[in-house]
């Protein structure tokens, strides 16, 4: 089965422009999480989908940052306007259904965004 | 708060044995799992514990100890390939929804 698709790979962009990640889940999973990992740390969810409901959104910043999977399938999230801080690996995961006792997260091969 | 403490970096040779903590403070713990990142690559699940006890998968397993808030990753048979970094997370139960949490991380050097 094919894996979670994510794109761009790379993206470099100036500080207080505006920057989208795409990301496509594995076929069937209901559940899409995004995460933020900085160069050296472990992941940091930022939003957390079931089919196209937010669950979790405590630490996305809102006044930057929004997600949408607007057809429970695919999903965008978008930096406007992006800082310094914002560098790092975008990660975006799915798994069949995160409610589950044991929900496996399959994770894509991130987007690292560098801000100049 | 959510906190989890592993090591930041172990070594050890190829053939031999290594142990990777992680100790965590939670509130609503639902269960431990393990992952593993090479440099530049995405994290791949390995293994999960929601009881006490050892789980074995191959050259891996992995403890948890819920009365300790301490669970660890013991890799077998060491392999070049195995240097990677090692992540524990914790799953809790959160409002209506589990929530997932990453620890930093544990860079394991193989040496030959």
């Amino acid at each position: 089965e094919a894996g979670v698709a994510q794109s761009p790979r790379y993206k470099i962009i100036e500080k207080r422009q505006s920057v989208a990640f795409w990301c496509n889940p594995i076929s069937g999973h209901a559940t899409l999480y995004w995460y933020q990992q900085i160069l050296g740390q472990g992941p940091k969810l930022l939003i957390q989908f079931q089919n196209n409901g937010v669950v979790d959104d405590s630490q996305l910043p809102k006044d930057r940052f929004s997600a949408e999977r607007l057809k429970g399938v695919d999903s965008t999230l978008k930096i406007q306007p992006a800082k310094l801080e914002d560098s790092a690996v975008y990660l975006c995961a799915s798994s069949l259904d995160g409610d589950r006792v044991v929900d496996t997260q399959y994770f894509g091969p991130g987007t690292r965004l560098t801000v100049l | 708060g959510q906190s989890l403490e592993q090591p930041s970096e172990v070594t050890a040779v190829e053939g031999a044995i290594v142990q990777i903590n992680c100790t965590y403070q939670t509130s609503g713990f639902y269960g431990l799992s393990w992952y593993q990142q090479h440099d530049g690559g995405a994290p791949t699940f390995l293994s999960y514990n929601a009881l006490d006890g050892l789980e074995e998968t191959g050259r891996f397993s992995s403890f948890l100890s819920r009365s300790d808030s301490y669970g660890y990753l013991l890799l077998q048979e060491l392999q070049m390939k195995d240097s990677a970094s090692y992540f524990c997370a914790v799953r809790a139960v959160g409002g209506n929804f589990n929530k997932f949490y990453f620890g930093s991380g544990t860079k394991l050097n193989v040496k030959p």
